[in-house]
């Protein structure tokens, strides 16, 4: 059975950054790509990225390029999701999620709580 | 830029079938996926390849697409499957959610 768990809950100041981690059980990062997906406070679900698990080359939406930046680390199993530049609408919760061969989210993180207030 | 939209909330009976729909651009050409989540929870996907139910999903949920429109089908619904539930599609690498319908079961 797969897991993914995730790092504990942050609060930063807008300006600042913010590391979120994923680590995934079962040595899962070489077969499912895993993303990231955010939901702010009674909203819905926004794609971030993800990283493909064969060539480690990020993807990103257009609306978080410059300022989203996410890493995998085969040797912990963990994959990191950094955002920069953070504003008070990037409070959210942030879930990684692994996408399988058939592009669904199959499983997902715990979820990190992100509150970004001065 | 590809959207997907989905009614804001759905009601139903206990025991009646709710009908979940998620409409997009020619949404049948594109696998959908189908996830639940229950308030405080992380989602759990219970359709992928848009009529596929995965292991442990109940066989009450069940799922097709014809033309812009893909629907989630929960036979005899039951107070456990109040829940928010999110379509999400690919459209040029890239993952869009519907907004999300809240099905209440009353």
């Amino acid at each position: 059975q797969v897991h993914l768990v995730q790092s504990g809950v942050e609060v930063e100041k807008p300006g600042s950054s913010v590391k979120v981690s994923c680590q995934a059980s079962g040595g899962i990062l070489s077969t499912y790509a895993i993303n990231w997906v955010r939901q702010a406070p009674g909203q819905g679900l926004e794609w971030m990225g993800g990283v493909s698990p064969v060539s480690g080359t990020p993807n990103y939406p257009q609306k978080f390029q410059d300022r989203v930046k996410i890493i995998a680390d085969e040797g912990t199993s963990t994959v990191y999701m950094e955002m920069t530049n953070l504003k008070n609408e990037d409070t959210a919760v942030y879930y990684c999620a692994a996408r399988g061969d058939w592009d669904a989210f199959e499983m997902w993180g715990q979820g990190t709580m992100v509150t970004v207030s001065s | 830029s590809y959207e997907l939209t989905q009614p804001p909330s759905v009601s139903v009976s206990p025991g009646q079938t709710a009908s979940l729909t998620c409409s997009g651009y020619m949404l049948a050409r594109k696998y959908t996926s189908w996830y639940q989540q229950k308030p405080g929870q992380s989602p759990v996907m219970v359709i992928l390849l848009s009529a596929k139910r995965p292991p442990g999903i109940p066989e009450r949920f069940s799922a097709s697409t014809s033309g812009d429109t893909a629907t989630l089908t929960i036979s005899g619904t039951q107070t456990m499957d109040e829940a928010d539930y999110f379509c999400q599609a690919w459209d040029d690498n890239t993952a869009i959610f519907g907004g999300g319908t809240r099905l209440t079961v009353l």
